[in-house]
Protein backbone atom coordinates (compact mmCIF):
# COMPACT_ATOMS: atom_id res chain seq x y z
CA UNK A 1 0.00 0.00 0.00
CA UNK A 2 0.99 3.62 -1.17
CA UNK A 3 2.05 5.45 2.19
CA UNK A 4 3.08 8.66 0.54
CA UNK A 5 1.36 9.96 -2.70
CA UNK A 6 2.63 12.95 -4.28
CA UNK A 7 0.32 14.64 -6.88
CA UNK A 8 1.92 16.12 -9.65
CA UNK A 9 5.11 15.00 -10.64
CA UNK A 10 6.37 17.96 -12.45
CA UNK A 11 5.16 21.65 -11.43
CA UNK A 12 5.97 24.88 -13.19
CA UNK A 13 5.22 28.10 -11.70
CA UNK A 14 6.84 31.56 -12.44
CA UNK A 15 8.93 33.68 -10.42
CA UNK A 16 7.20 35.06 -7.94
CA UNK A 17 4.05 33.25 -7.74
CA UNK A 18 2.79 30.85 -5.03
CA UNK A 19 4.25 26.82 -5.03
CA UNK A 20 2.20 24.88 -3.78
CA UNK A 21 3.46 20.62 -3.84
CA UNK A 22 1.27 18.01 -2.63
CA UNK A 23 1.61 15.20 -0.44
CA UNK A 24 -1.22 13.00 1.12
CA UNK A 25 -0.26 9.93 3.23
CA UNK A 26 -2.20 6.69 4.66
CA UNK A 27 -1.49 5.87 8.19
CA UNK A 28 -4.11 4.81 11.02
CA UNK A 29 -1.73 6.82 13.74
CA UNK A 30 0.07 10.29 13.15
CA UNK A 31 3.26 9.98 11.59
CA UNK A 32 6.35 12.21 11.38
CA UNK A 33 5.68 14.11 8.16
CA UNK A 34 9.10 15.19 6.06
CA UNK A 35 9.82 17.47 3.48
CA UNK A 36 13.02 17.20 1.45
CA UNK A 37 14.83 19.06 -1.62
CA UNK A 38 17.08 17.69 -4.03
CA UNK A 39 19.54 19.34 -6.10
CA UNK A 40 20.95 18.04 -9.38
CA UNK A 41 23.56 15.30 -8.17
CA UNK A 42 23.19 15.75 -4.54
CA UNK A 43 21.59 14.38 -1.27
CA UNK A 44 18.59 15.10 -0.10
CA UNK A 45 18.21 18.57 2.52
CA UNK A 46 15.30 19.01 5.21
CA UNK A 47 13.40 21.63 4.75
CA UNK A 48 10.89 21.11 7.12
CA UNK A 49 9.29 18.14 9.33
CA UNK A 50 6.33 17.89 11.39
CA UNK A 51 6.26 15.49 14.92
CA UNK A 52 4.15 16.80 16.95
CA UNK A 53 2.33 20.49 18.23
CA UNK A 54 1.70 23.09 16.12
CA UNK A 55 0.47 21.83 12.50
CA UNK A 56 1.80 24.77 10.79
CA UNK A 57 5.72 24.18 10.15
CA UNK A 58 7.63 26.96 8.81
CA UNK A 59 11.33 25.58 7.19
CA UNK A 60 13.96 26.86 5.56
CA UNK A 61 14.24 29.10 2.53
CA UNK A 62 10.65 30.45 3.25
CA UNK A 63 8.44 27.52 2.84
CA UNK A 64 5.74 26.14 5.09
CA UNK A 65 3.82 23.16 5.79
CA UNK A 66 0.62 22.73 7.11
CA UNK A 67 -0.28 19.31 8.78
CA UNK A 68 -4.09 18.33 8.24
CA UNK A 69 -5.13 15.20 10.05
CA UNK A 70 -8.67 15.48 8.89
CA UNK A 71 -7.34 15.38 4.74
CA UNK A 72 -4.03 13.19 5.58
CA UNK A 73 -2.18 16.11 3.86
CA UNK A 74 0.46 17.51 4.12
CA UNK A 75 1.15 20.10 1.22
CA UNK A 76 4.28 22.55 0.97
CA UNK A 77 3.76 26.09 -0.03
CA UNK A 78 6.10 29.07 -0.23
CA UNK A 79 4.17 32.29 -0.90
CA UNK A 80 6.46 33.19 -3.53
CA UNK A 81 8.91 31.24 -5.62
CA UNK A 82 12.29 32.26 -6.55
CA UNK A 83 14.58 30.35 -9.34
CA UNK A 84 16.44 29.38 -6.50
CA UNK A 85 13.47 26.76 -5.49
CA UNK A 86 13.82 25.01 -8.90
CA UNK A 87 14.70 20.95 -7.57
CA UNK A 88 13.09 17.91 -7.09
CA UNK A 89 10.84 17.88 -3.52
CA UNK A 90 10.13 14.97 -1.81
CA UNK A 91 7.42 14.16 0.91
CA UNK A 92 8.43 11.44 3.22
CA UNK A 93 6.55 9.71 6.30
CA UNK A 94 8.03 8.15 9.66
CA UNK A 95 5.84 5.28 10.22
CA UNK A 96 7.06 3.25 13.09
CA UNK A 97 11.11 3.68 11.67
CA UNK A 98 9.96 2.66 8.71
CA UNK A 99 10.51 5.56 5.91
CA UNK A 100 8.44 5.85 2.99
CA UNK A 101 9.29 8.31 0.40
CA UNK A 102 6.85 10.08 -2.34
CA UNK A 103 7.87 9.59 -5.96
CA UNK A 104 9.23 13.25 -5.64
CA UNK A 105 7.41 16.08 -8.00
CA UNK A 106 9.99 18.52 -10.16
CA UNK A 107 9.68 22.21 -9.42
CA UNK A 108 10.22 24.27 -12.05
CA UNK A 109 10.49 28.32 -12.14
CA UNK A 110 10.23 30.21 -15.26
CA UNK A 111 11.81 33.46 -15.15
CA UNK B 1 24.58 18.81 14.25
CA UNK B 2 23.44 15.72 12.65
CA UNK B 3 25.96 16.06 9.67
CA UNK B 4 26.55 12.69 7.07
CA UNK B 5 29.31 12.60 4.50
CA UNK B 6 29.04 10.57 2.15
CA UNK B 7 32.23 9.55 -0.54
CA UNK B 8 33.18 9.97 -2.90
CA UNK B 9 30.84 12.44 -4.84
CA UNK B 10 31.35 11.04 -8.24
CA UNK B 11 33.49 7.30 -9.13
CA UNK B 12 34.05 5.82 -12.93
CA UNK B 13 35.03 1.98 -12.30
CA UNK B 14 35.63 -0.43 -15.51
CA UNK B 15 33.22 -3.06 -15.50
CA UNK B 16 34.20 -6.40 -13.29
CA UNK B 17 35.71 -4.31 -10.87
CA UNK B 18 34.50 -3.31 -6.81
CA UNK B 19 33.79 0.21 -5.97
CA UNK B 20 33.25 1.02 -2.22
CA UNK B 21 31.75 4.09 -1.04
CA UNK B 22 31.60 5.02 2.67
CA UNK B 23 29.47 7.24 4.78
CA UNK B 24 29.76 8.96 7.53
CA UNK B 25 27.88 10.09 10.40
CA UNK B 26 30.36 13.57 11.23
CA UNK B 27 28.86 14.71 14.79
CA UNK B 28 26.73 11.57 16.19
CA UNK B 29 26.37 8.21 16.21
CA UNK B 30 24.42 6.46 14.11
CA UNK B 31 23.40 3.03 15.11
CA UNK B 32 21.37 2.44 12.16
CA UNK B 33 22.49 3.85 8.46
CA UNK B 34 20.21 3.37 4.91
CA UNK B 35 21.31 2.85 1.74
CA UNK B 36 19.34 4.06 -1.04
CA UNK B 37 19.43 4.18 -4.60
CA UNK B 38 18.23 6.88 -6.71
CA UNK B 39 17.46 5.84 -11.04
CA UNK B 40 17.06 9.19 -12.90
CA UNK B 41 13.51 11.28 -12.47
CA UNK B 42 12.77 8.82 -9.82
CA UNK B 43 12.63 8.95 -6.60
CA UNK B 44 14.79 6.37 -3.71
CA UNK B 45 14.44 3.02 -3.75
CA UNK B 46 15.57 1.46 -0.49
CA UNK B 47 18.36 -0.76 -0.82
CA UNK B 48 19.46 -1.99 2.75
CA UNK B 49 18.88 -0.96 5.80
CA UNK B 50 22.50 -1.07 8.26
CA UNK B 51 22.76 -1.90 12.06
CA UNK B 52 26.38 -1.64 13.46
CA UNK B 53 27.75 -4.45 14.91
CA UNK B 54 25.26 -6.80 12.96
CA UNK B 55 24.59 -7.94 9.35
CA UNK B 56 22.60 -5.53 6.75
CA UNK B 57 18.74 -6.09 6.14
CA UNK B 58 18.29 -6.13 2.76
CA UNK B 59 14.63 -5.31 0.63
CA UNK B 60 13.03 -7.90 -1.51
CA UNK B 61 14.96 -8.06 -5.15
CA UNK B 62 18.36 -6.32 -3.89
CA UNK B 63 21.57 -8.67 -4.02
CA UNK B 64 23.40 -8.90 -0.91
CA UNK B 65 26.40 -10.68 -2.59
CA UNK B 66 26.42 -8.18 -5.22
CA UNK B 67 25.77 -4.80 -2.66
CA UNK B 68 28.24 -5.44 0.44
CA UNK B 69 27.72 -3.52 3.42
CA UNK B 70 29.32 -3.02 6.18
CA UNK B 71 28.68 -1.16 9.19
CA UNK B 72 31.26 -2.04 11.86
CA UNK B 73 31.14 1.51 14.04
CA UNK B 74 28.62 3.56 15.18
CA UNK B 75 30.21 6.49 12.37
CA UNK B 76 30.99 4.65 9.35
CA UNK B 77 28.90 2.38 7.18
CA UNK B 78 29.98 1.08 3.34
CA UNK B 79 28.71 0.01 0.51
CA UNK B 80 30.48 -2.53 -1.78
CA UNK B 81 29.64 -2.49 -5.09
CA UNK B 82 31.16 -5.45 -6.44
CA UNK B 83 32.05 -6.95 -9.83
CA UNK B 84 30.22 -3.45 -11.35
CA UNK B 85 28.50 -3.93 -14.29
CA UNK B 86 26.95 -1.04 -16.30
CA UNK B 87 23.45 -1.59 -15.15
CA UNK B 88 25.19 -0.50 -11.36
CA UNK B 89 25.73 2.89 -12.70
CA UNK B 90 23.21 5.07 -10.54
CA UNK B 91 23.34 7.53 -7.63
CA UNK B 92 23.73 5.96 -3.88
CA UNK B 93 22.34 7.64 -1.48
CA UNK B 94 22.85 7.26 2.50
CA UNK B 95 21.12 8.26 5.41
CA UNK B 96 21.73 7.84 8.90
CA UNK B 97 18.74 7.83 11.91
CA UNK B 98 18.72 10.37 13.98
CA UNK B 99 19.20 10.09 17.65
CA UNK B 100 17.97 12.07 21.06
CA UNK B 101 16.05 15.13 19.87
CA UNK B 102 16.76 13.96 16.66
CA UNK B 103 15.02 10.56 16.89
CA UNK B 104 12.40 9.91 13.93
CA UNK B 105 14.66 11.90 11.16
CA UNK B 106 17.00 10.96 8.98
CA UNK B 107 20.17 12.99 7.66
CA UNK B 108 21.19 12.59 4.25
CA UNK B 109 24.96 12.01 2.74
CA UNK B 110 25.59 13.78 -0.26
CA UNK B 111 25.30 11.11 -2.81
CA UNK B 112 27.41 9.21 -5.13
CA UNK B 113 27.10 8.98 -8.67
CA UNK B 114 28.64 5.44 -10.00
CA UNK B 115 29.49 5.43 -13.61
CA UNK B 116 30.06 2.11 -14.89
CA UNK B 117 31.87 1.79 -18.11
Amino acid sequence: AQSVTQLGSHVSVSEGALVLLRCNYSSSVPPYLFWYVQYPNQGLQLLLKYTTGATLVKGINGFEAEFKKSETSFHLTKPSAHMSDAAEYFCAVNLGNQFYFGTGTSLTVIP
Amino acid sequence: GAVVSQHPSRVICKSGTSVKIECRSLDFQATTMFWYRQFPKKSLMLMATSNEGSKATYEQGVEKDKFLINHASLTLSTLTVTSAHPEDSSFYICSAAGQGENTGELFFGEGSRLTVL
